[in-house]
């Protein structure tokens, strides 16, 4: 168990629904990076925080945005939901001089 | 800028070797190699920075050349709970703020 926890494990929502997904980082870990997976696919970077700025960005619109708090927990927002929304979010948490990521369980978003 | 994994799925029996490869399009920082189980979050295997060094984990391990921008995972006498893909991670300069997992390679050991 890593000690990152992701909230809620599953959900759904309909499309054109806004959707919030937590993350709580492991202890110390003041780097927080989330990841869409779709099914059968490899992970694809979302974005980056560290110190609650973001840090980095991959090819996602900017409906996709997010929070880090001070204690460092995170959030992931959605805005007008698509379909191909559809998939498990992941969020890791590292130290920003440690390369080592730890992963969440991940929130299993389904949009219908 | 996802890198490309090699091959896409294998099948081994208990005991025998593999070879998974990674290759990038982009130079790369460093490469960090994970394991994903069925219905489990990814698992950091190890990391691998520039300057071509080889990384070992039990029997494990992973090379790193920068110039033709690619990595590989070496799986030795292959156990049961190797069975589970595979994805290189790839870092695209030092920031750390940039990174991006392979296609991945789907690995089953039998008995």
């Amino acid at each position: 168990e890593t000690g990152v926890t992701q909230s809620p494990t599953h959900l759904i929502k309909t499309r054109g629904q806004q959707v919030t997904l937590r993350c709580s980082s492991q202890s110390g870990h003041n780097t927080v990076s989330w990841y869409q997976q779709a099914l059968g696919q490899g992970p694809q970077f979302i974005f980056q925080y560290y110190r609650e700025e973001e840090n980095g960005r991959g090819n996602f619109p900017p409906r996709f945005s997010g929070l880090q708090f001070p204690n460092y927990s995170s959030e992931l927002n959605v805005n007008a939901l698509e379909l191909d929304d559809s998939a498990l979010y992941l969020c890791a948490s590292s130290l920003s001089q440690a390369p080592e990521a730890f992963f969440g369980q991940g929130t299993r978003l389904t949009v219908v | 800028q996802q890198p490309v994994q090699s091959p896409q799925a294998v099948i081994l029996r208990e005991g025998e070797d593999a070879v998974i490869n990674c290759s990038s399009s982009k130079a790369l920082y460093s490469v960090h190699w994970y394991r994903q189980k069925h219905g489990e979050a990814p698992v950091f295997l190890m990391i691998l920075l520039k300057g071509g060094e080889q990384k070992g984990h039990e029997k494990i391990s992973a090379s790193f050349n920068e110039k033709k921008q690619q990595s590989s995972l070496y799986l030795t006498a292959s156990q049961l709970s190797y069975s589970g893909t595979y994805f290189c991670g790839t870092e695209i300069g030092n920031t750390g703020n940039q990174f991006y997992f392979g296609t991945g390679t789907s690995l089953t050991v039998i008995p």
